[in-house]
């Protein structure tokens, strides 16, 4: 139990394009998921937090309106990168945590996404 | 801030081999501490964790204890094995369920 999907695993794109990415939970309600962003040989670097129905929290020097995260259901959470540069290419990661099965604490990632900008 | 530290990698060993990684913690108050895995091409497992002090998590023969004392939360395995190769990140949890995450230690285990 406890899956994460994101959807999709690897995705090239254009400068000054917008990309989305999802991330569902599988088989567990998720009450509350995390977005993270992984440079090469670099540890996650969290992005921001959100709840189902709420506006997502964004982590100090993440800028909201680049980098916008949806989260309207228990299962599904989204992040669009809009207009998109070369330096937003980097390995983005969800995670999510609900309260089934006694697993509200703990964070399931998902297997994370290669964003790619040409 | 909260903090993780955790030993650069890459970590080379024979298969049967002692493993330690390293990691310390810095944290107001008492965190619980994590160690996640992520093998290759996959997202990040948790593989055991701790949530006070002198808990000792363990799984897959993986074993790490809470020190509050030293602030730090080694992990170490009696025998590695081939298939433990990966990336393994120890990380502690702060307010909100947030997470802070060491830079990950490679794994390399050679035959």
């Amino acid at each position: 139990g406890a899956v994460v999907s994101q959807h999709p695993s690897w995705v090239i794109c254009k400068s000054g394009t917008s990309v989305k990415i999802e991330c569902r939970s599988l088989d567990f309600q998720a009450t509350t998921m995390f977005w993270y962003r992984q440079f090469p040989k670099q540890s996650l670097m969290l992005m921001a937090t959100s709840n189902e129905g709420s506006k997502a929290t964004y982590e100090q020097g993440v800028e909201k309106d680049k980098f916008l995260i949806n989260h309207a259901s228990l299962t599904l959470s989204t992040l669009t990168v809009t207009s998109a540069h070369p330096e937003d290419s980097s390995f983005y990661i969800c995670s999510a945590s609900g309260e089934a099965l006694g697993i509200q604490e703990t964070q399931y990632f998902g297997p994370g996404t290669r964003l790619l900008v040409l | 801030g909260n903090s993780v530290t955790q030993m650069e990698g890459p970590v080379t060993l024979s298969e049967e081999a002692f493993l330690t990684i390293n990691c310390t913690y810095t944290a107001t108050g008492y965190p619980s501490l994590f160690w996640y895995v992520q093998y290759p091409g996959e997202g990040l497992q948790l593989l055991l964790k701790a949530t006070k002090a002198d808990d000792k998590g363990s799984n897959k023969g993986f074993e790490a204890t809470y020190r509050k004392e030293t602030t730090s939360f080694h992990l170490e395995k009696g025998s590695v094995q081939v298939s433990d190769s990966a990336v393994y990140f120890c990380a502690q949890r702060g307010g909100g369920n947030k997470l802070t995450f060491g830079t990950g230690t490679q794994l390399k285990v050679e035959l």
